[in-house]
Formats: C-alpha cells, sequence, structure tokens
C-alpha cells in the first residue's frame, strides 16, 4: 500500500514567523512530487512539481526541497502572511504503474 | 487556456435521494478526467478517472457511479445517498497522465441529511 504522510497536521504561526512542513513518500519508483496550496471554498491550485533529487523550487515566499532517495520532500514559508493561511498538499506520482497519491495535507494559520 | 466547471457549488440532499454532479472541460481535448472525495478530518480519496469516452475506473467500492457521455464531460451519480456520502467532491483533469499536476475544479460541498 502507498502511503504519502504529511506532518503536522495543522499548524498556528505569527504573521511574520518562517514555517515548514513535511511529505514523505515511498523512495521507490518514484516519478514527480506535487506540492498544492488548498484555500477554503476554493480549488487546489498547484505550486510545484518537482521530478529530480535534489531539486528546489522557489515561488516568492514559498519555497521547496525534494530527497528522493529518503522520500521526503519540506515546504517553506519565508515571513508568513495571513493570506498565506490554507491546507497545503503534496501528491506522489510513481513511474510504471499509474498511481496518483495526495497526502493528507498541513492545515496553516497565520495570526495577524 | 484550459478551464473545468463544476456544479452545483453545494448541495443538500436527504437519505436515500438521487445525486449528479456535473463537471465540464474547455480548452483541451481526451483530457484525463477523475472525481475526488474529502470526507470530514480526511484526505483526498480518488474515487473515479477516465482516459476517454465510456472508459470508467473505479478506485473504491462505493455507493457512486461515474460516466464520461462526452470527451469532456464527466458526471458523479448514486441512484441512493447515504449519510456517509457527505463530503467536499472535486473533478480534476490532467493531459494524459497526471505527471504535470492536476487543474482542480471548484469542488462540490454535499451535505446528506
Amino acid at each position: 500500500i502507498l502511503n504519502v504522510e504529511q506532518s503536522p497536521q495543522s499548524l498556528h504561526v505569527q504573521e511574520g514567523d518562517s514555517t515548514n512542513f513535511t511529505c514523505s513518500f515511498p523512495s521507490s519508483n518514484f516519478y514527480a512530487l506535487h506540492w498544492y496550496r488548498w484555500e477554503t471554498a476554493k480549488s487546489p491550485e498547484a505550486l510545484f512539481v518537482m521530478t529530480l533529487n535534489g531539486d528546489e523550487k522557489k515561488k516568492g515566499r514559498i519555497s521547496a526541497t525534494l530527497n528522493t532517495k529518503e522520500g521526503y520532500s519540506y515546504l517553506y514559508i519565508k515571513g508568513s502572511q495571513p493570506e498565506d493561511s490554507a491546507t497545503y498538499l503534496c501528491a506522489f506520482a510513481t513511474s510504471g504503474t499509474y498511481k496518483y497519491i495526495f497526502g493528507t495535507g498541513t492545515r496553516l494559520k497565520v495570526l495577524a | 487556456s484550459q478551464t473545468i466547471h463544476q456544479w452545483p457549488a453545494t448541495l443538500v440532499q436527504p437519505v436515500g435521494s438521487p445525486l449528479s454532479l456535473e463537471c465540464t472541460v474547455e480548452g483541451t481535448s481526451n483530457p484525463n478526467l477523475y472525481w475526488y472525495r474529502q470526507a470530514a478530518g480526511r484526505g483526498l480519496q480518488l474515487l473515479f478517472y477516465s482516459v476517454g469516452i465510456g472508459q470508467i475506473s473505479s478506485e473504491v467500492p462505493q455507493n457512486l457511479s461515474a460516466s464520461r457521455p462526452q470527451d469532456r464531460q464527466f458526471i458523479l451519480s448514486s441512484k441512493k445517498l447515504l449519510l456517509s456520502d457527505s463530503g467536499f467532491y472535486l473533478c480534476a483533469w490532467s493531459p494524459r497522465g497526471p505527471w504535470g499536476g492536476y487543474t482542480f475544479g471548484s469542488g462540490t460541498r454535499l451535505t446528506v441529511v
């Protein structure tokens, strides 16, 4: 059974704090790892597509790293703002067979 | 550009009533289409996916069914809703495989009472 885990489940930070969370996935049959940002009452939006071990992606204050050998990806938010409040989802795509598995998400609340 | 439409946004239905949720995609042809559900306190669960007209794969046994009558139309149905069908339903599309990521619809919040 393929399992994608995210931690923590939820997180409250103060405005201006930097934070990070983790996505853990199977280290075998890796094809791609995607990060999504999901605001309440909206649909998930793609943040990053990561395919190579050692990948680092950045979009504004948000960045992500990838370690396929040990099976984890980190998402970092620098100087959190209230508008960063959302659920952050990762999704793991396997090579060979069709499997695309979402993690349960990390719910971030940034307090003003 | 590609867009995806999903409706209705919210729905309250009594137990035992039928269900029909519709999803359409514009600006692309032959997309892969997906229905996901998020039950309360849980992650996204893949319900159905389709790689072409009339081709439906079910990931989990359940009270729901899906159909793809046209290339860019995906419908989620039930003949008789159960309380456990409550949740947030998302339609998504991807070009061929999901490797480039999904584009999601706006979702439907279904409450079965």
